[in-house]
């Protein structure tokens, strides 16, 4: 299947600082890429659509003012949780739709990076 | 709404055994239909996708659409203990935001 990378995959910081995440799709262009957030034991729950040089279309109750996303090419989308507090404290998984070779246009997901707000 | 609906489980099959998992959609405008693999810890991983009503088989596993039913699942044959993980269901319905909408998935326990 095609690869979805994510970095980094642990991350530990404290409160108040800010914490980016990079999404790359490694061997297809990444028509969609979407940000998802799970808590442990709980279901995958969306967070935000981006397309390549538009702005990210957020799920109701996300604050696009403290999850800033930037989608800055077909094959790379970036996440920054700012001025994070424990309450973020998640798996953050993103994924990446494209056509990569079968023949439905298909969502692929990346390995997740680990939050941890001190 | 958009709802996909699975029963969460735990669905426990001995080694060797066929597992069925099962997911329904509410959209009846729905164009595919996605089954990904979650292991604990893991992000979720695609197994295989279906489009049209029947069957489609790839190596163990064997998706199942019914569309006049609103009915989607998965069949995996020869159960491993390695299958053991949490299958998530998703349905796609088009739209200029190409989102999945996702079950809550099935946990799948296989016994030794």
């Amino acid at each position: 299947g095609a690869v979805v990378s994510q970095h980094p995959s642990w991350v530990i910081c404290k409160s108040g600082t800010s914490v980016k995440i990079e999404c790359r799709s490694l061997d297809f262009q990444a028509t969609t890429m979407f940000w998802y957030r799970q808590f442990p034991k709980q279901s995958l729950m969306l967070m935000a659509t981006s397309n390549e040089g538009s702005k990210a279309t957020y799920e109701q109750g996300v604050e696009k003012d403290k999850f800033l996303i930037n989608h800055a090419s077909l094959t790379l989308s970036t996440l920054t949780v700012t001025s994070a507090h424990p309450e973020d404290s998640s798996f953050y998984i993103c994924s990446a739709r494209g056509w990569t070779g079968l023949s439905q246009e298909t969502q692929y997901f990346g390995p997740g990076t680990r939050l941890l707000v001190l | 709404q958009k709802e996909v609906e699975q029963n969460s489980g735990p669905l426990s099959v001995p080694e060797g055994a066929i597992a069925s998992l099962n997911c329904t959609y509410s959209d009846r405008g729905s164009q595919s239909f996605f089954w990904y693999r979650q292991y604990s810890g893991k992000s979720p991983e695609l197994i295989m996708f279906i489009y049209s009503n029947g069957d489609k088989e790839d190596g163990r596993f064997t998706a199942q659409l019914n569309k006049a039913s609103q009915y989607v699942s998965l069949l995996i044959r020869d159960s491993q203990p390695s299958d053991s993980a949490t299958y998530l269901c998703a349905a796609y319905s088009g739209g200029s935001n190409y989102k999945l909408t996702f079950g809550k998935g099935t946990l799948l326990t296989v016994n030794p």
